[in-house]
């Protein structure tokens, strides 16, 4: 769901079940889209990329979709773990000379019980 | 240690004071950039760098000040610390604009001024 301020957007998993994360994006010409991985008192962490000329790519337990006839976007993890506990951000980029200049998303909590 | 280091981790300063950030990067990366991160939020960005002796504005400048006089370094400056500047710092790197939008990310600088 949407939130504002200090109320992140939270989902709690049991240990084993699969996550499914959402980020509505708001830049039609946006040409690159990142999930990052943020831990209590760490900066963000790379985990997975996708291009807009793709709506699927998967990784190592974890799939991005991308559908940009609504401009959206979800990561879905696997077999969740409880180190997969963390605050997950979207980011979208535009093409062209944009220098990297990433739109980070406010972030949804995922909480892991084992 | 290849990666991204900032210091100081933690800092208080008064309003009025002025404070220089550092970052630094073994990684011969051309782009360099700092967000901030106010708590339930996601990351703006303050300034960025594509190289030695060239910077430019992010969404969030005002208040602040960057150079880059060599490829390692990106110190961010503040000066007439207010107590809006209370937040996380975080200096990213990333070499160049071909290879797409993920990059490394420093531990952060927790900031509060008071």
């Amino acid at each position: 769901g949407e939130s504002v301020g200090l109320h992140l957007p939270t989902l709690s998993v049991q240990e084993g079940d699969n996550s499914i994360i959402n980020c509505a994006y708001s830049n039609s010409a946006s040409d690159y889209f990142i999930w990052y991985k943020q831990e209590s008192g760490k900066g963000p962490q790379f985990i997975i990329d996708i291009r807009s000329n793709m709506d699927k790519r998967q990784g190592q337990r974890v799939t991005v979709l991308l559908n940009k006839t609504v401009k959206h976007l979800s990561l879905q993890i696997a077999a969740t773990q409880p180190g997969d506990s963390a605050v997950y951000f979207c980011a979208e980029m535009p093409g062209g000379t944009s220098y990297g200049k990433l739109t980070f998303g406010q972030g949804t909590i995922l909480t892991v019980h084992p | 240690n290849a990666g991204v280091t900032q210091t100081p981790k933690f800092r208080i300063l008064k309003i009025g004071q002025s404070m220089t950030l550092q970052c630094a990067q073994d990684m011969n990366h051309n782009y360099m950039y700092w967000y901030r991160q106010d708590p339930g939020m996601g990351l703006k960005l303050i300034y960025y760098s594509v190289g030695a002796g060239i910077t430019d504005k992010g969404e969030v400048p005002n208040g602040y000040n960057v150079s880059r006089s060599t490829t390692e370094d990106f110190p961010l400056r503040l000066e007439l610390a207010a107590p809006s500047q209370t937040s996380v710092y975080f200096c990213a790197s990333r070499p160049s604009r071909t290879t797409g939008g993920g990059r490394l990310f420093g531990a952060g600088t927790r900031l509060s001024v008071l």
